[in-house]
């Protein structure tokens, strides 16, 4: 079946510094991929999505390109905040199989210090 | 901005009560979801429904029920509350076949 997989955290990083989180996928259809943010205490938030191969989504300085050949959405900002401190989610949702929920990889928590 | 809403947003409960957890979206969302949510964070699917009068079980067994009789409204219904329901319960909702899912804020249930 349809899966989602996600580096594990948490990851620690400093104010400026670089993010990657990665993200792979794999899926029967023709996914739609998304990541979603959730902020302590509150429920998940969409970040950013690509519905087709070599899309880009971004938002807030994010971004992530959808790639068919390496089956992965990696998710990237080139000077976090420590704003910016939260779990992070990894989807996808596969139009081939019509009504198929979302399917999210377990989440990598990003702590930012200043 | 989204408009899905839970009620209650917390929510302690005694062992073998009744609760009901609500769910309701003003955007006519065909879809609507429930995700259990650990402490470690991982999001597990627990019902869905593509529309009126359907429901279906998620990956992970719950001992709750929920029903569709309403677009906008997909309660979770558990019958009898032990200490092993205490999670974060996430109601979400979307359109059509590969859409972005609307989260609402979540319901924090404590059973004691």
């Amino acid at each position: 079946g349809d899966s989602v997989t996600q580096m594990e955290g948490p990851v620690t990083l400093s104010e400026e510094a670089f993010l990657t989180i990665n993200c792979t996928y794999t899926a029967t259809g023709y996914p739609s991929l998304f990541w979603y943010v959730q902020y302590p205490g509150e429920g998940l938030q969409l970040l950013l999505k690509a519905t087709k191969a070599d899309d880009k989504g971004s938002n807030k300085g994010f971004e992530a390109t959808y790639r068919k050949e390496t089956t992965s959405f990696h998710l990237e900002k080139g000077s976090v905040q420590v704003s910016d401190s939260a779990v992070y989610f990894c989807a996808l949702s596969d139009r081939g199989q019509a009504g198929t929920a979302l399917i999210f990889g377990k989440g990598t928590t990003l702590s930012v210090s200043s | 901005e989204a408009d899905i809403y839970q009620i209650p947003r917390y929510l302690v409960i005694g062992t073998g009560k009744k609760i009901t957890l609500e769910c309701s979206q003003t955007m006519g969302h065909d879809k609507m979801y429930w995700y259990q949510q650990d402490p470690g964070m991982e999001l597990h699917l627990i019902h869905y429904s593509y529309g009126v009068n359907s429901t279906e079980k998620g990956d992970l067994s719950s001992e709750s029920t929920v029903s569709r009789i309403r677009t906008e409204h997909f309660p979770l219904t558990l019958e009898s509350a032990r200490p092993s329901h205490t999670s974060q319960y996430l109601c979400a909702s979307s359109a059509g076949t590969g859409g972005s899912a609307f989260f609402g804020q979540g319901t924090r249930l404590t059973v004691v």
